[in-house]
């Protein structure tokens, strides 16, 4: 199993600019999530997902749009990029987010906004 | 809504060492659980240990054990003969149990930067 994987590891944006940040899971978990670090912080909910078809914002939902068509994949969308977007960004997957669940991260994208 | 709270930016331990990072939270579930992250240079985040509100017992992971202080919303994570590879961010993190709020999200807290000192 290759686990939680996100496509690019890094990127630059110029401004206003366009971008989506792939997310693939093989561990046919139901619930996955996309997270921000700002530099020296905590990782902070952007949208999850609980299912396909089923995504809901979580604290900072804004200037993101997400979809999940299918169980593997919940791409990351961003439009008209900005310098408050420069983050490193966490995806994350889970088999039912309840119980002992563990939430297994991918590698993160680190993007930066200039 | 809950809150988690780390009041330690850094922290430095001298190799072969004992440090207690420290961790508290704020809410009105008495169901819930809490997570020690640890985030080294590679970013990867990687799961040190999980604590169950339910249970009194303080989890333990070969090295690494909590003191969870249930009445106090305490949680600090407790590094015992601490190594080189010890050093990293460690992040605390909670996670409601119950109802509406059972979707799995984890609520962080900002963060404590451990230095292993050889």
């Amino acid at each position: 199993n290759a686990g939680v994987t996100q496509t690019p590891k890094f990127r630059i944006l110029k401004i206003g600019q366009s971008m989506t940040l792939q997310c693939t899971q093989d561990m046919n978990h139901n619930y996955m999530y996309w997270y921000r670090q700002d530099p020296g912080m905590g990782l902070k909910l952007i949208y999850y997902s609980v299912g396909a078809g089923i995504t809901d914002k979580g604290e900072v939902p804004n200037g993101y749009n997400v979809s999940r068509s299918t169980t593997e994949d919940f791409p990351l969308r961003l439009e008209l990029a900005a310098p408050s977007q420069t983050s490193v960004y966490f995806c994350a997957s889970t088999p039912r987010g309840g119980g002992t669940d563990t939430q297994y991260f991918g590698p993160g994208t680190r993007l930066t906004v200039l | 809504a809950q809150t988690v709270t780390q009041s330690q930016p850094e922290m430095s331990v001298q190799e072969a060492e004992t440090v207690t990072l420290s961790c508290t939270y704020d809410t009105s579930e008495s169901d819930y659980y809490l997570f020690w992250y640890k985030q080294p240079p590679s970013r990867q985040m990687i799961l040190v240990i999980r604590q169950e509100a339910y249970k009194q017992q303080n989890a333990t992971e070969n090295r690494f054990s909590v003191n969870f202080q249930k009445a106090a919303k305490s949680f600090s994570l407790k590094i015992s003969d601490s190594q080189l590879g010890d050093a990293a961010m460690y992040f605390c993190a909670y996670r409601s149990a119950t109802g509406s709020g059972n979707t799995g999200k984890l609520i962080f807290g900002q963060g404590t930067t451990l230095q292993v000192k050889p």
